[in-house]
């Protein structure tokens, strides 16, 4: 059973850095590409960053272009996301995705964790 | 940046009765366009990609068509667990980019 667990969620101040943790089980983690995607409150889903599966390759949405970065660690099955100058408006639920073979679309989401940036 | 835009963003239905959300590209995404569940306090589910493929446990109440910019989610009979919101979602060039949702309520 594929299972995915975030961590590293909080309160953080604006101009603040945060970095995310998911724990990835269930699949051969370094086989697969991964991803982040948030969702503010009452709003819609934003794809924010992806990675290959060999890490050589990364995306990052222009809104967090400059500021976010993802990797991960295939030894210990762990995806990261490093937010740096965060703003009010990166406040957001942040889920983990595993990407599909088939497609680059998430095929499984953790249960995400919450990111407020605020006074 | 394409842009997916779904009507209506809310739908009310009564259980039994059939549900056809849509979504709408603003440039040709070919097939590669995937749905997802959403409730509240929950995370997503995917539903179909491709299109039309339904994913692995998904229910065959669930059905996907369309290709280029239009595309149809159709749930054929609604059960009560089925009320949430939905997403349709490209996958075909970057940025990936999501629709606004339709919320599927009780009539």
């Amino acid at each position: 059973e594929v299972q995915l667990l975030e961590s590293g969620g909080g309160l953080v101040q604006p101009g603040g850095s945060l970095r995310l943790s998911c724990a990835a089980s269930g699949f051969t983690f370094s086989s697969y590409a991964m991803s982040w995607v948030r969702q503010a409150p009452g709003k819609g889903l934003e794809w924010v960053s992806a990675i290959s599966s060999n890490g050589a390759s990364t995306y990052n949405a222009d809104s967090v272009k400059g500021r976010f970065s993802i990797s991960r660690d295939s030894s210990k099955n762990t995806l990261y996301l490093q937010m740096n100058s965060l703003r009010a408006e990166d406040t957001a639920v942040y889920y983990c995705a595993k990407v599909a073979s088939s497609g680059y679309y998430p095929d499984y989401w953790g249960q995400g964790t919450l990111v407020t940036v605020s006074t | 940046e394409i842009v997916m835009t779904q009507s209506p963003a809310t739908l009310s239905v009564s259980p039994g009765e059939r549900a056809t959300l849509s979504c709408r590209a603003s440039q040709s995404v070919s097939s590669n366009l995937a749905w997802y569940q959403q409730k509240p306090g929950q995370a997503p589910r995917l539903l179909i990609y491709g299109a039309s493929t339904r994913a692995t446990g998904i229910p065959a109440r669930f059905s996907g068509s369309g290709s280029g910019t239009e595309f149809t989610l159709t749930i054929s009979s609604l059960q009560s667990e089925d009320f949430a919101v939905y997403y349709c979602q490209q996958y075909n060039i970057w940025p990936r980019s999501f629709g606004q949702g339709t919320k599927l309520e009780i009539k």
